[in-house]
């Protein structure tokens, strides 16, 4: 059974670059077609996606984000990353990552789902 | 702004039956998925697909779909149902960009 486990700082100076690590258990961050995705909850509302990595390599993010994200696998510890630059206190959240598959065949219909999640891990931004 | 519409809040009495929504244009292209999320914990997978349940996941639970909304019905809520509640999709650009409905707070009366 594939697991997900963030890691990374729980405090983050205001400018700096946030980093979190994903490691993959149960299963291989380069095998099948799976989205390697980040998602993050500021407290007391609702999820955000940050973006995703395909299998593939291919990455994926969300336009509010992208001019500071960068997402990246490192298939050799079977982990991928989060950096996100210039942090603001806007930033702080608790920090998900998630594996997502996807079916697109006329017969079954178009559709993508997260079934993995990691626990997820509380950033602040503060000085 | 989300590209998919939930209701913020919604109740039910203990057994009974409710329906949660989520509305957008993209859900005229793909299925809705579906978490649920209690406080403090991860979301986790509850629909997918045209009306899939991941292993684990009571019967109670079950999606539909009808032009742009998606909805999620619980037979027969029980107490442990209360949580807040997502749907999500790829948006409508074409882009393949992950959204999330704003999630609708569940209280089981």
């Amino acid at each position: 059974q594939v697991q997900l486990q963030e890691s990374g700082p729980g405090l983050v100076k205001p400018s700096e670059t946030l980093s979190l690590t994903c490691t993959v258990s149960g299963g291989s961050v380069s095998s099948g077609s799976y989205y390697w995705s980040w998602i993050r909850q500021p407290p007391g509302k609702g999820l955000e996606w940050i973006g995703y990595i395909y299998y593939s390599g291919s990455t994926n993010y969300n336009p509010s984000l992208k001019s500071r994200v960068t997402i990246s696998v490192d298939t050799s510890k079977n982990q991928f990353s989060l950096k996100l630059s210039s942090v603001t206190a806007a930033d702080t959240a608790v920090y998900y990552c998630a594996r997502e598959s996807g079916v697109t065949t006329v017969s079954m219909g178009y559709y993508y789902y997260m079934d993995v999640w990691g626990k997820g891990t509380t950033v602040t931004v503060s000085s | 702004s989300s590209e998919l519409t939930q209701d913020p809040a919604v109740s039910v009495a203990l057994g009974q039956t409710v329906r949660i929504t989520c509305q957008g244009d993209s859900l005229r292209s793909y299925y809705a998925s579906w978490y649920q999320q209690k406080p403090g914990q991860a979301p986790v997978l509850v629909i997918y697909g045209k009306n899939n349940r991941p292993s684990g996941i009571p019967d109670r639970f079950s999606g539909s779909s009808s032009g742009n909304t998606a909805s999620l019905t619980i037979t027969g809520a029980q107490a442990e149902d209360e949580a807040d509640y997502y749907c999500n999709s790829r948006d409508s650009s074409g882009n393949l960009h992950v959204v999330f409905g704003g999630g609708t707070k569940l209280t089981v009366l």
